[in-house]
């Protein structure tokens, strides 16, 4: 079974227009960490943002922003007034406290941002 | 400040040939990865490394072999080389086991197997 899914393969939007990428996860850890990368067309992958099992509360960098529901397993990402340098491939992925030595990836998200 | 260091970026080779991926990180992280990302998927894990002399399989070991003689360095090998091996290998290391912190990746080695 998946234990992350991302159902969006691919978005188009129009520059600054918003966008959200959904995360659905699967566990039954108590403890656990989601985590947002993204990989642009260069093929390398950056790390956005870390989030623990404890902390709901969402969190907001510059136009990047995270909601982490626990009720309903997701872990939403919402780029605001999004920009052409944003356009890459984004991949949600979950760490768990009892198989912690790997990730398990999303298949991403395609994201292409259109001036 | 290099980071997660892998080489070569990009390789063809034929099927039943042997290579070696290298990686090498400076930041004295224990915990060592390899992943391989297959087109439209997410990353999947090959065998990882939890300190210098201990390795240990991941999701999709066959047809791979991994050595961790030092901290800084962990190769992974391909000894007959098959066309479901093509795929991008990605290369990690972390400071502690990933459920506290996030990995550094390396920039990837793209391989093609003919």
């Amino acid at each position: 079974a998946q234990k992350v899914t991302q159902a969006q393969t691919e978005i188009s939007v129009v520059e600054k227009e918003d966008v959200t990428l959904d995360c659905v996860y699967e566990t039954r850890d108590t403890t656990y960490y989601l985590f947002w990368y993204k990989q642009p067309p260069s093929g390398e992958l950056v790390f956005l943002i870390r989030r623990n099992s404890f902390d709901e509360q969402n969190e907001i960098s510059g136009r990047y922003s995270w909601n982490f529901q626990k009720s309903t397993s997701s872990f939403n990402f919402t780029i605001t007034a999004s920009q052409v340098v944003d356009s890459a491939v984004y991949f949600c992925a979950l760490s768990e406290v009892t198989t912690g030595n790997q990730f398990y990836f999303g298949t991403g998200t395609s994201l292409t941002v259109i001036p | 400040n290099a980071g997660v260091t892998q080489t070569p970026k990009f390789r063809i080779l034929k099927i039943g040939q042997s290579m070696t991926l290298q990686c090498t990180q400076d930041m004295n992280h224990n915990y060592m990865y390899w992943y391989r990302q297959d087109p439209g998927m997410g990353l999947k894990l090959i065998y990882y490394s939890v300190g210098a002399g201990i390795t240990d399989k991941g999701e999709v070991p066959n047809g791979y072999n991994v050595s961790r003689s030092t901290t800084e360095d962990f190769p992974l090998r391909l000894e007959l080389a098959a066309p479901s091996q093509t795929s991008v290998y990605f290369c990690a290391s972390s400071y502690l086991a990933t459920g506290s912190y996030g990995y550094t990746f390396g920039s990837g080695t793209r391989l093609t197997v003919v």
